[in-house]
């Protein structure tokens, strides 16, 4: 089975900060993996996915198999990062597993 | 072009009624998802629809949730008699295929439901 793990519920930084938002997962194969971000009063919305390897919005995970993890980590955080954060599994599947979600609060 | 839509946006009932929230997925997309996102508890997967496959059902809470999806694009979750748990916001995504390479999914705005 797929699982993930987000061990902080609420992140809280200034502005300019470094931030970093743990996600590890368990899934014996090769695994997708995916971060959704929702700000307020919008709807959910894919932020950036490993395949991808993009940077997003100054966001990049990296996946470290050996840990099992996919961190999502921006250098310095701006307000407008305020928001909900998901992490996502999908396996064999093809159903994304999400974790429970980070909340970010970026202050001024 | 359009995204996820589901309406109603916000529901509210009394315990005992039945409910039903729509999804009109993006055109083209053969996968739709349904959870349910409550305070503190993530997404809860519910079920899943890949083209004319049988659907898995196998987040379906219980017996009184039941979805079904018309000619591959509109889905229908109903709740029948709803009790104060079922209180969450019920999200519909929907992606291109299942596949891995294509599975980023897109989501609707949601229905609020509140069950007094």
């Amino acid at each position: 089975a797929q699982r993930v793990t987000q061990p902080e519920k609420l992140l809280s930084v200034f502005k300019g900060a470094p931030v970093e938002l743990k996600c590890n997962y368990s899934y014996s194969g090769s695994p997708e993996l995916f971060w959704y971000v929702q700000y307020s009063r919008q709807r959910l919305q894919l932020l950036l996915r490993h395949i991808s390897r993009e940077s997003i919005k100054g966001f990049t995970a990296d996946l470290n198999k050996g840990e099992t993890s996919f961190h999502l980590k921006k250098p310095f955080a701006q307000e407008e990062d305020s928001a909900m954060y998901y992490c996502a599994v999908s396996g064999g599947s093809y159903i994304p597993t999400f974790g429970r979600g980070t909340s970010l609060i970026v202050h001024p | 072009g359009a995204g996820v839509s589901q309406s109603p946006s916000n529901k509210v009932t009394e315990k005992g009624k039945d409910v039903e929230l729509r999804c009109d997925p993006i055109s083209g997309h053969t996968a739709l998802y349904w959870y349910r996102q409550s305070l503190g508890q993530g997404l809860e997967f519910l079920i899943y629809f890949q083209g004319n496959s049988a659907p898995d059902k196998s987040g379906l809470p219980s017996d009184r949730f039941s979805a079904e999806r018309t000619g591959g694009s509109v889905s229908t979750l109903t709740i029948q008699r709803t009790q104060q748990e079922d209180s969450a916001v019920y999200l519909c995504a929907s992606s291109l295929a299942s596949n891995r390479e294509r599975q980023t999914q897109y989501f609707g705005p949601g229905t609020r439901l509140l069950v007094l």
